[in-house]
């Protein structure tokens, strides 16, 4: 049972363009989300997240907005740079510390020069 | 920042021996740490949740007596793969959220396995 989805395997953009990167979830739990950027053979690294009494959460040119109601979170990269191109991954969590994070599969963003 | 340690990067053994991936945070007590396996081009999955000074926690299909964890202090856990065989080669990631900021999920760099 996959609770969180991204169901877009892979992204490509150009260069200064909007990268909209899609997640959805089932738990009805989940009360935080958060965004992670990876690289082969490396560890997550955290780019943005937001709390589900939140709608909207910006840093930089990354922003991400959440629709409680469709159980639907995009990130948005703005403007799009080749750097970006990584494997970006949707994760969420039920409310408490120290609760585990589910992921979803994984999105691939090429931005093209 | 938060910063999470974790070695090996990699190693290599051979099947039927044992090998210890360590995951440290190093500015910050994390009373729980978490254990993740990534096969190719596939999602982060848990395999156990650490709890510093008690038993582990595993996710269901996940042998514990196989995936060992200790957590013994509240900067260390330890996995350790027990009798590897070739199956159990993947990449090994570990988390840790700071006990002072509980959704600051901090990754450490993964190790390889490769058993041969």
């Amino acid at each position: 049972d996959q609770q969180v989805k991204q169901n877009s395997p892979s992204l490509s953009v150009q260069e200064g363009r909007i990268s909209i990167l899609n997640c959805d979830y089932t738990n009805s739990m989940f009360d935080y989300f958060l965004w992670y950027k990876k690289y082969p053979a490396e560890g997550p690294t955290f780019l943005i997240s937001i709390s589900s009494i939140k709608d909207k959460n910006e840093d930089g040119r990354f922003t991400v907005f959440l629709n409680k109601s469709a159980k639907h979170l995009s990130l948005h990269i703005v403007p799009s740079q080749p750097g970006d191109s990584a494997v970006y991954f949707c994760a969420a969590t039920p409310r408490g510390a120290n609760s585990k994070l589910t992921f979803g599969k994984g999105i691939t963003l090429s931005v093209r020069p | 920042g938060a910063v999470v340690s974790q070695h090996p990067s990699w190693v290599i053994c051979k099947s039927g021996t044992s090998v210890k991936i360590e995951c440290r945070s190093l500015d910050f007590q994390a009373t729980t740490m978490f254990w993740y396996r990534q096969f190719p081009k596939q999602s982060l999955m848990l395999m156990a949740t650490s709890n510093e000074g008690s038993k582990a926690t595993y996710e269901q299909g996940v042998e514990k007596d196989k995936f060992l964890i200790n957590h013994a202090s509240l900067t260390l856990s330890t996995l350790t793969v027990t009798s590897a065989h070739p199956e159990d080669s993947s990449f090994y990631i570990c988390s840790a959220t700071p006990d002072s900021h509980p959704y600051g999920y901090t990754f450490g760099s993964g190790t390889r396995l490769t058993v041969v």
